[in-house]
């Protein structure tokens, strides 16, 4: 099984900052990463997929790289509504398909 | 734009079966893969299976030999079965569509596994 592994758990931020989080796989995934937000009571959005696409309707302030096993989801400038837990997910090596533990980005 | 709705009894007794049904509406159940997700208390997201519209599967490893996905195509739905269920599949579970990324999702359904 490919283990995903977030970091950091939690991430405290200011509306307007640059948010950095990072996802590291256990064997490659070559570009076959995904990264999803998801807010309280709410089903995950997707927000970046085949590690650097945006998803649909997705603002340009999310920003997906990296290859292999090292992958960076990046958010520009923090609106107040980018407060919510994001994870990764891979579907590189067949099943299963995993996700990583998220990471809780909260307001400073 | 495709809606996905689980519907299905909250409530399952220990060692009993689970039994989901996704509802697409607003497109055809075809050409994607369709998957079921759930997530515990508290917890990450755990993949389930996933079933393509050809109706080949592929299963968690973890829960291979409790699972079936199966599809519905005139009705444009599918459905999981999770047979001897315990307290540890308490979850929220939900149905999504995928390609590249699961990029539909339903609301989700919490069942609660408990006598």
């Amino acid at each position: 099984e490919n283990v995903l592994t977030q970091s950091p758990a939690t991430l405290s931020l200011s509306p307007g900052e640059r948010a950095t989080l990072s996802c590291r796989a256990s064997q490659t995934v070559t570009s076959y990463l995904a990264w999803y937000q998801q807010k309280p009571g709410q089903a995950p959005r997707l927000l970046i997929y085949d590690a650097s696409k945006r998803a649909t309707g997705i603002p340009a302030r999310f920003s997906g790289s990296g290859s292999g096993t090292d992958f960076t989801l990046t958010i520009s400038r923090l609106e107040p509504e980018d407060f919510a837990v994001y994870y990764c997910q891979q579907r590189s090596d067949g099943p299963p398909l995993t996700f990583g533990q998220g990471t809780r980005l909260e307001i400073k | 734009q495709v809606q996905l709705q689980e519907s299905g009894p909250g409530l399952v007794k220990p060692s009993a079966t689970l039994s989901l049904t996704c509802t697409v509406s607003g497109g055809s159940i075809g050409t994607f893969y369709w998957s079921w997700i759930r997530q515990s208390p508290g917890k990450g997201l755990e993949w389930v299976g996933y079933i393509y519209y050809t109706g080949i599967t592929n299963y968690n490893p973890s829960l291979k030999s409790r699972v079936t996905i199966s599809l519905d195509t005139p009705n444009n739905r599918f459905s999981l079965r999770l047979t001897s269920v315990t307290a540890a599949d308490t979850a929220t579970y939900y149905c999504a569509r995928h390609l590249r990324g699961f990029d539909n999702w339903g609301q989700g359904i919490h069942v609660t596994v408990s006598s």
